[in-house]
């Protein structure tokens, strides 16, 4: 069974600039999940989706974060413009149903870098 | 306010050296715990799942517990390939899943 896939694996850009991460998930998974993970930090959830539908964007910094699933199977993430601050790594990660209770299946990561 | 604290940020052993993780917990409705590993550059891979106190859980020489405020992730005889980051996560009655910081692991041959 494939994994979760990431692209692209590592990105530098310059403050004020744009950006976007794709992500696809485990086949036939329902919930979709994007984390923002600060070097020597836990994962932060930004936004969960259900099918093609936002379950929680509470953490999901709305000025400058954008994120779609259209037809409920992969994603894109979009910061802009990107801050200093938004360096890290986003994971992408998919589960079955997402009802609650479920393992989450992450993917390798992007690194973003923001000069 | 939902929490997850993880203890110690670092731990360094000798390869053999038993030792436990600690996870604490302060969230409304627990509806699961899950342990993750993560090695540098990659993804979180997951180990555990706990629902309830008194529930454990083995994988080789990982053995994770659970009590109403806390998990451990026991460590017997780890070797160096063990040496990863250990996380913590909990999933609340709103679905939302929160992860602790980690625990830095570091097995010396």
């Amino acid at each position: 069974e494939a994994g979760v896939a990431q692209s692209p694996r590592y990105k530098i850009i310059e403050k004020r600039q744009s950006v976007a991460f794709w992500c696809n998930p485990i086949s036939g998974h329902a919930t979709l999940y994007w984390y923002q993970q600060i070097l020597g930090q836990g994962p932060k959830l930004l936004i969960q989706f259900q099918n093609n539908g936002v379950v929680d964007d509470s953490q999901l910094p709305k000025d400058r974060f954008s994120a779609e699933r259209l037809k409920g199977v992969d994603s894109t993430l979009k910061i802009q413009p990107a801050k200093l601050e938004d360096s890290a790594v986003y994971l992408c990660a998919s589960s079955p149903l997402g009802g609650g209770r479920e393992t989450q299946y992450f993917g390798p990561g992007t690194r973003l870098l923001v000069l | 306010e939902d929490q997850v604290t993880q203890s110690p940020e670092a731990l360094r052993l000798q390869e053999g050296e038993s030792s436990s993780l600690n996870c604490s917990y302060t969230v409304s409705g627990l509806r699961g715990l899950f342990w993750y590993r993560q090695d540098p550059g990659k993804g979180p891979e997951f180990l555990f799942t706990l629902y309830s106190a008194g529930e454990e859980k083995e994988k080789e020489r990982l053995k994770a517990t659970l009590t109403k405020k806390e998990s451990f992730l026991h460590i017997t005889a780890p070797k160096p390939e063990d040496s990863a980051t250990y996380l913590c996560a909990v999933q609340a009655g709103g679905f939302k899943t929160i992860f602790g910081a980690g625990t830095r692991l570091f097995v010396k041959a």
